[in-house]
């Protein structure tokens, strides 16, 4: 079974700083993995998603995320944070064999933006 | 497009009611949906997983006469707590898909449940 972590329980960035926020995934082969984001009292909206090809994805809102197959890591990355950017980030795996799309979420990480 | 919503956003009922939560894709058919449970700054716990016209499978620990699900339709699923006590206080999000793992949750709005 597929499972994942996210080491950072909460991170505070100064607006305009750089941002990676890590995602650790366990496997037995290569998963489908995600990053969502959670606004206060929200549902999830979707970050961007990794399936197969080039391990550099782009997402909305400027994010990024690459995957590491070595590393077994799927970190999340943006450049220049905002302000609107302050939220709950969750990594999430799935598994490819699965005939349903079936995903587990990490414990998710606080973005705090310091201003 | 691939918008879900859930209807109510906010419920507040006595101890020993049901209450039902509805979840809809408006604009795509969902084969699958799932129901999560999130406790107040924990992560999403998959509670069960439905699809339409079959019986839904919960997960280990869910008890599924506790939380009754439907998927009567390719875009709408319910999840009722059935005598709800102050314990099943959460808030309750669905997503939908359509059948195959390639395809993506789309997450509704989620439902806060408060159970006095």
């Amino acid at each position: 079974a597929q499972s994942v972590t996210q080491p950072d329980i909460h991170i505070t960035v100064s607006e305009g700083a750089s941002l990676e926020l890590r995602c650790n995934y366990s496997y037995g082969a290569t998963p489908y993995l995600f990053w969502y984001v959670q606004s206060p009292g929200q549902g999830l909206q979707l970050l961007l998603k990794y399936f197969s090809g080039d391990t550099l994805v782009q997402g909305i809102k400027g994010f990024e995320a690459e995957f590491k197959r070595s590393q077994s890591s799927f970190n999340l990355r943006k450049p220049s944070v905002h302000w609107s950017d302050a939220a709950e980030y969750f990594c999430a795996v799935g598994a490819p064999e699965s005939s349903a799309s079936k995903i587990i979420f990490g414990s998710g990480t606080r973005l705090s933006i310091r201003p | 497009g691939a918008v879900v919503s859930q209807h109510p956003s906010w419920v507040i009922c006595k101890s020993g009611t049901s209450v039902k939560i509805e979840c809809r894709s408006l604009d795509f058919q969902a084969t699958t949906m799932f129901w999560y449970r999130q406790f107040p700054k924990q992560s999403l716990m998959l509670m069960a997983t439905s699809n339409e016209g079959s019986k839904a499978t919960y997960e280990q620990g869910v008890e599924k006469d506790k939380f009754l699900i439907n998927h009567a339709s390719l875009t709408l699923s319910t999840l009722t707590v059935t005598s709800a006590h102050p314990e099943d206080s959460s808030f309750y999000i669905c997503s939908a898909s359509v059948l195959g793992p390639r395809e993506t949750q789309y997450f509704g709005p989620g439902t806060r449940l408060l159970v006095l």
